[in-house]
């Protein structure tokens, strides 16, 4: 069965780092390509970034609210991937998911989800 | 960006009622348009592909049409199980984007 699990969500001042983790089992996780939704209390989901297979070149694309704060990276040795976020806002608090994405929209939707990691930014 | 905007935001309907939301493009997006279906403490659950493909395991009375900017999501009975909050998300062309959901209540 294929699963997501987040971890390394937490309450952090603005201005700080958080690092959330991304790790997969049930599946060939080299194979996919990977992007983070976050959800705000309340609110609907908002796309954040994403990362390629590396057999698809492993590039990454980000949402503007996140460009050049947000870094996603992947350790496909320990079917993990990575969203290093730096100078938190507390725009940023919300309910992050990682998921799988299609590499073909014509045949897929953002098909397994984690159950989410929760990034809380205040002073 | 592309704007998705869903309407209603919300509806009470009945068990058995048939229920439509809209989903509206702020430019086209061909048939790129996904729908999904949330319950309170749980993630997103694809419904629909590629604007009316469906997802395998989902049930037949979920179905979606449309191309271009305007697009819909129909339960043709809604079951009690079907309340929840349903999304929009467009992977014409990135970012992606959602529309902001519609909660679809008991009433």
């Amino acid at each position: 069965e294929v699963q997501l699990v987040e971890s390394g969500g937490g309450f952090i001042k603005p201005g700080g780092s958080l690092r959330l983790s991304c790790a997969g089992s049930g599946f060939i996780f080299s194979n996919l390509w990977i992007s983070w939704v976050r959800q705000a209390p309340g609110k609907g989901l908002e796309w954040v970034g994403r990362i390629k297979a590396v057999s698809a070149g492993g590039a990454t694309e980000y949402a503007a609210p996140v460009e050049g704060r947000f870094t996603i990276s992947r350790d496909d040795s320990k079917n993990t991937v990575f969203l290093q976020m730096n100078s938190l806002k507390t725009g940023d608090t919300a309910l992050y998911y990682c998921t799988t994405e299609p590499n073909d929209w014509n045949y897929a939707g953002f098909e397994h989800w984690g159950q989410g990691t929760l990034v809380s930014v205040s002073s | 960006d592309i704007q998705m905007t869903q309407s209603p935001s919300s509806l009470s309907a009945s068990v058995g009622d048939r229920v439509t939301i809209t989903c509206r493009a702020s430019q086209t997006i061909s048939k790129y348009l996904n729908w999904y279906q949330q319950k309170p403490g749980k993630a997103p659950k694809v419904l629909i592909y590629a604007s009316s493909s469906l997802q395998s395991g989902v049930p037949s009375r979920f179905s979606g049409s449309g191309s271009g900017t305007e697009f819909t999501l129909t339960i043709s009975s809604l079951h009690p199980e079907d309340f929840a909050t349903y999304s929009c998300q467009q992977s014409y062309t990135m970012p992606w984007t959602f529309g902001q959901g519609t909660k679809v209540e008991i009433k």
